[in-house]
């Protein structure tokens, strides 16, 4: 089983400002990675899947990089609604996945 | 509207059987491999199951195999989990969601149902 370890768990960030969340598998899932936020009482969202392809409706604040075994979800310009908690996927192997999430506060 | 609607779920003994149901709108359910990912209260998410989108395969996770069985009819737009032997440990949320539109099972998830929840205690 591939284990994917989020950090940090936790992170303050300031309204406006850049967040950068980590995403680390046990071995290589290539670029099969999701990113996905949820907030209290809902439902996942998808927000980035390949790794780096936003999915529809996605801002363009959010973005997604890394392959192998390294990930980065970036949100560039934090708005009121992003503080919630992020989770990745791999999807690579089975069994998929999940970290084990960050959540994202204001600062 | 796209969407997806869970039900079934509720308070069951330990040892006891659940069928939850999604009923699927808004798109051709018959084209989508379809998944079950479960929340513990509190807790992250966790993969439960899958099933292609003509029902000829399906996934489960070790800690529901044997146990939980995936059917789909597409007939009737609606997905089901059957749940039988049920332990403390599978108290959570249960969704539905749907696969990135894909040839292969596994995948991203681009729609999610609100949820049902399961609680399993005495």
């Amino acid at each position: 089983e591939k284990v994917m370890t989020q950090s940090p768990a936790t992170v303050s960030v300031s309204p406006g400002e850049r967040a950068t969340l980590s995403c680390r598998a046990s071995q290589s899932v290539s670029s099969n990675l999701a990113w996905y936020q949820q907030k209290p009482g809902q439902a996942p969202r998808l927000l980035i899947y390949g790794a780096s392809t936003r999915a529809t409706g996605i801002p363009a604040r959010f973005s997604g990089s890394g392959s192998g075994t390294e990930f980065t979800l970036t949100i560039s310009s934090l708005q009121s609604e992003d503080f919630a908690v992020y989770y990745c996927q791999q999807y690579n192997n089975w069994p998929l996945t999940f970290g084990q999430g960050t959540k994202l506060e204001i600062k | 509207e796209v969407q997806l609607v869970e039900s079934g779920g509720g308070l069951v003994q330990p040892g006891g059987s659940l069928r939850l149901s999604c009923s699927a709108s808004g798109f051709t359910f018959s084209s989508y491999a379809m998944h079950w990912v479960r929340q513990a209260p509190g807790k992250g998410l966790e993969y439960v199951s899958a099933i292609s989108s003509n029902g000829g395969s399906t996934y489960y996770a070790d800690s529901v195999k044997g146990r939980f069985t995936i059917s789909r009819d597409n007939s009737k737009n609606t997905l089901y989990l059957q749940m039988s032997s049920l332990r403390a440990e599978d108290t959570a949320v249960y969704y539905c969601v749907r696969r990135v539109a894909g040839t292969v099972l596994s995948g991203a998830f681009d729609i999610w149902g609100q949820g049902t929840m399961v609680t399993v205690s005495s």
